[in-house]
């Protein structure tokens, strides 16, 4: 597609119940980052794949937090037995491969997560 | 472990007018790249503009520009004629130039524009 497309694009879920959100990546793009904002703050690093592999996951506040990619492409963020501390905005973004870093990240418009 | 500072929660500017957004950041590292990211209502990340530390060079982007002192660490962010547009949450973001690594942003500051 022409941009990073996320869904659900919103999700209210109760207590306890798990959930997934999907993130697929511009075509060709081989790194991929999940980031968590929460009302009103900044950025949040949860994961970071380079391929299928994950090389960073040093930002997943907790156990019941967990992520996978597949094929290089789409990913999923699983958040288990989800509790009212996890309702944020859960924002995917994805990059070209390159030798240096400073190739542009582009952001996906974020999964709305509510948990009532 | 590197960090970003953004000590403006929220700045106001007229329309057509010039402000500056300020960023500093911390970091042991020599080469790294600097974002400045913005962040709409509608959420979508939109990325401004982008500096290499390397270059001494000022990036410029139309009406955007940054004013990058290396040796301060610090990066901020000038709008000039600014545009009802403009009116969004700003992030500054840093990432380290050893390979394709994370962004770490700042808190963000809240732009807002008054006709």
């Amino acid at each position: 597609g022409a941009g990073v497309s996320q869904s659900p694009s919103n999700k209210v879920t109760e207590k306890g119940k798990d959930v997934e959100l999907r993130c697929d990546p511009i075509s060709g793009h081989t790194a991929l980052y999940w980031y968590r904002q929460s009302l009103g703050q900044g950025l949040e690093f949860l994961i970071y794949f380079q391929g299928n592999s994950a090389p960073d996951k040093s930002g997943l506040p907790s156990d019941r937090f967990s992520a996978e990619r597949t094929g290089g492409s789409v990913s999923t963020l699983t958040i288990q037995r989800t509790q009212q501390e996890d309702s944020a905005v859960y924002l995917c973004a994805s990059s070209p491969p390159g030798l240096r870093s400073g190739n542009t990240i582009y952001f996906g418009e974020g999964s709305w997560l509510t948990v009532v | 472990a590197q960090t970003v500072t953004q000590s403006q929660p929220e700045m106001s500017v007229q329309e057509a007018e010039t402000v500056t957004l300020s960023c500093t950041y911390d970091t042991s590292e020599s080469d790294y790249y600097l974002f400045w990211y913005k962040q709409p209502p509608s959420r979508q990340m939109i990325l401004v503009i982008r500096q290499e530390a390397y270059k001494q060079q000022n990036a410029t982007e139309n009406r955007f520009s940054v004013n990058f002192q290396k040796a301060a660490k610090s990066f901020s962010l000038k709008i000039s004629d600014s545009q009802l547009g403009d009116a969004a949450m700003y992030f500054c973001a840093y990432r380290s130039a050893r390979n394709t690594d994370k962004l770490i942003f700042g808190t963000g500051t809240r732009l807002q524009v008054f006709p």
